[in-house]
């Protein structure tokens, strides 16, 4: 139990296009998503945290007009990369959390693999 | 805000040996701290977490100390084996509902 997933699993496009990253919370109700984004040989950076039905919560420097995070529903949140430039290029993650499945825990999602050429 | 270190950044073992990865944090309401095991290009795993009413736990071959007192938890890893090879990072968090706070990670490596 407690199967998160993403899609893409990679994608590849031109500077100043747009793309939107899915995060599926498929076996439990996700109350809260996570946003993370992962640089070459660096850790885990917190984007923003969601909660289903309400805006996202966006971490000190992280540009929310830029990376717009949606949580439509407790299954699904979606981050999109708008205008993305090669320096959004990176491994970007989501996790999420459910009061059904543990109090504490986080699951992440296998990440997504962003390049921007 | 959490501010969490990580020592060392890599630490090379022979296959058999232990190894220890220790990390401190700042807030003081932080109350939970789960390892992960990342492989290259995949997601984070988790390993074992703690949370702040315990000191140790331990699972199999795998062992987390928390002193609160001292704000600092230590991964501990016995009779390693070459597929412990990975990346890991130690984390906390306010608990449930809050973000997790990453340290910079280890490189461990296990020589056979």
């Amino acid at each position: 139990g407690a199967v998160v997933s993403q899609h893409p699993s990679w994608v590849i496009c031109k500077s100043g296009t747009s793309v939107k990253i899915e995060c599926r919370s498929l076996d439990f109700q996700a109350t809260t998503m996570f946003w993370y984004r992962q640089f070459p040989k660096q850790s885990l950076m917190l984007m923003a945290t969601s909660n289903e039905g309400s805006k996202a919560t966006y971490e000190q420097g992280v540009e929310k007009d830029k990376f717009l995070i949606n949580h439509a529903s407790l299954t699904l949140s979606t981050l999109t990369v708008t205008s993305a430039h090669p320096e959004d290029s990176s491994f970007y993650i989501c996790s999420a959390t459910s009061s059904s499945v543990s109090t504490d825990t986080q699951y992440f999602g296998p990440g997504t693999r962003l390049t921007v050429l | 805000g959490e501010n969490v270190e990580q020592h060392p950044s890599t630490l090379s073992v022979q296959e058999g040996d232990s190894a220890v990865i220790k990390c401190t944090y700042s807030d003081s309401a932080s109350n939970y701290f789960p390892w992960y095991k990342q492989e290259l290009g995949k997601r984070p795993q988790l390993i074992i977490d703690i949370r702040s009413n315990v000191g140790e736990k331990k699972d199999q071959r795998i062992a987390v100390t928390l002193n609160k007192t001292a704000k600092h938890f230590s991964l501990h890893i016995t009779e390693t084996q070459p597929e412990d090879s990975a990346v890991y990072f130690c984390a906390a968090s306010r608990g449930y509902g809050n973000k997790l706070v990453f340290g910079a990670g280890t490189i461990l490596r296990v020589k056979s």
